[in-house]
């Protein structure tokens, strides 16, 4: 299986931050590659696929980029909402995997 | 607005069987691949099986491999996991989470998860 690891495992900001979070494929995996944000509680939420395509009604202070083995998730001005735990997950080939998260707290 | 529903979850004893059920409402179910990931916080979050639109081609990690089965009724609307020789470490939140619409959007190099139910918690405990 494709091991995805992330980076950092916590991170701590203050609100307006512009915060980024690494995630490498232990393969290349092209750029099959999606972001989720999960909430307390919650279930995950696609943010992204296609390492940089936004989903529908995710707001724009939301970017990705990246290709082959290495990938980022932006947030341009970190808002109250956005504190809780993002994913990336790779769907180059079965089975499909996911990073170990990364928990962005309030600073 | 697309809702997922999943129920069933509950107390197992080892080596005992459970089945899932997750309903869908406000998409076209047949048109969306579906698939099963559960949650731990010990190993994190884990895609464990995955159906076509028509029901016919499934998928599964090797951790659940010949003991689950995931099945569909597209006429319920529904998305199902037969659990069997279940084990302590199957203990978890279990989702049911759609792909994308194959239909309208197409669903090659699309096997990311659009929409996901709230969960339900499996303890497979004596």
């Amino acid at each position: 299986d494709i091991q995805m690891t992330q980076s950092p495992s916590i991170l701590s900001a203050f609100v307006g931050d512009r915060v980024t979070i690494t995630c490498r494929a232990s393969q290349n995996i092209n750029e099959w590659l999606a972001w989720y944000q999960q909430r307390p509680g919650k279930a995950p939420k696609l943010l992204i696929y296609k390492a940089s395509t936004l989903e529908n009604g995710v707001p724009s202070r939301f970017s990705g980029s990246g290709s082959g083995t290495e990938f980022t998730l932006t947030i341009s001005s970190l808002q109250p909402d956005d504190f809780a735990i993002y994913y990336c997950q790779q769907y180059n080939s079965y089975s499909w995997t996911f990073g170990q998260g990364t928990k962005v707290t309030i600073k | 607005e697309a809702h997922l529903m999943e129920s069933g979850g509950g107390l197992v004893q080892p080596g005992g069987s459970r089945r899932l059920s997750c309903e869908a409402s406000g998409l076209t179910f047949s048109n969306y691949e579906m698939n099963w990931l559960r949650q731990t916080p010990e190993r994190g979050l884990e895609w464990i099986a995955n159906i076509s639109t028509g029901g016919s081609i499934t998928h599964y990690a090797d951790s659940v491999k010949g003991r689950f089965t995931i099945s569909r009724d597209n006429g319920k609307h529904s998305l199902y996991l037969q659990m069997n020789s279940l084990r302590a470490e199957d203990t978890a939140v279990y989702y049911c989470a759609s792909g994308r619409d194959c239909i309208n959007v197409g669903c090659q190099n699309a096997a990311y998860f659009q929409f996901w139910g709230h969960g339900t918690v499996v303890t497979v405990s004596s």
